[in-house]
């Protein structure tokens, strides 16, 4: 079946220490997103991607960075700069991006990473 | 900018009762709308969405959405709902004319709650 990977589920890092999570997708779709879920805070954007090897800034990028060398793959660094990098972390992707703004978006199960 | 409120943060209801979910936007042009439920450690997937023609949207699951252009709201209701529907229900709306950058806003969750 078709769908979004995220790697690992759950992650634990130490203070000052980058981590890269990861995000895989096989429904051959443009563009990938990834999003950060606080409680009580819905979701916000991060990172998108429309094409390969080129991407924007979402609505909280600082502290994070992307690639996307291939289609199918998205992977999202925390760097140490993030304040709050405890959250969850969810990546999405859908057709066309923002020239076709209603096709929805397909989630992966997300990663919940712990900082301490 | 476009915004999203969900006006309740917190819906506990008793199985086989109705229920409503409301969702209100902000926006001064025409508007694409969504929802989207998330089960507990899992990603979202689209209940529905209107795009255009009429207003009276209908989803999976037995859910169904009105949209109101002058009222600028877009409930979810449900006339039955099983245990099963206990998940976070997240209402997100774009712009269509957002041309190259694409932009889904969330609004910040509803836990339906439901109880035997």
């Amino acid at each position: 079946d078709g769908g979004i990977t995220q790697s690992p589920k759950y992650l634990f890092r130490k203070e000052g220490q980058n981590v890269t999570l990861s995000c895989e997708q096989n429904l051959n779709h443009d563009a990938m997103y990834w999003y950060r879920q606080d409680p009580g805070q819905g979701l916000r954007l991060i990172y998108y991607s429309q094409i390969v090897n080129d991407f924007q800034k979402g609505d909280i990028a600082e502290g994070y960075s992307v690639s996307r060398e291939k289609k199918e793959s998205f992977p999202l660094t925390v760097t140490s700069a993030q304040k709050n990098p405890t959250a969850f972390y969810l990546c999405a992707s859908s057709w066309q991006g923002g020239r076709m703004p209603n096709s929805p978006l397909h989630f992966g199960n997300g990663t919940r990473l712990t900082v301490t | 900018a476009q915004s999203v409120t969900q006006l309740d943060s917190q819906v506990p209801v008793f199985e086989e009762a109705p229920v409503e979910l409301r969702c209100n936007y902000s926006s001064s042009v025409s508007v694409y709308l969504f929802w989207y439920v998330q089960y507990p450690n899992q990603g979202l997937q689209l209940l529905l969405k209107y795009l255009s023609g009429s207003t009276l949207v209908k989803g999976i699951n037995g859910f169904e959405a009105e949209f109101n252009k002058s009222q600028t709201s877009f409930h979810l209701r449900k006339p039955s709902v099983h245990i099963s529907d206990t998940a976070e229900y997240f209402c997100a709306v774009s712009d269509p004319s957002g041309g190259s950058n694409y932009k889904l806003t969330f609004g910040k969750g509803t836990l339906l709650t439901v109880n035997p």
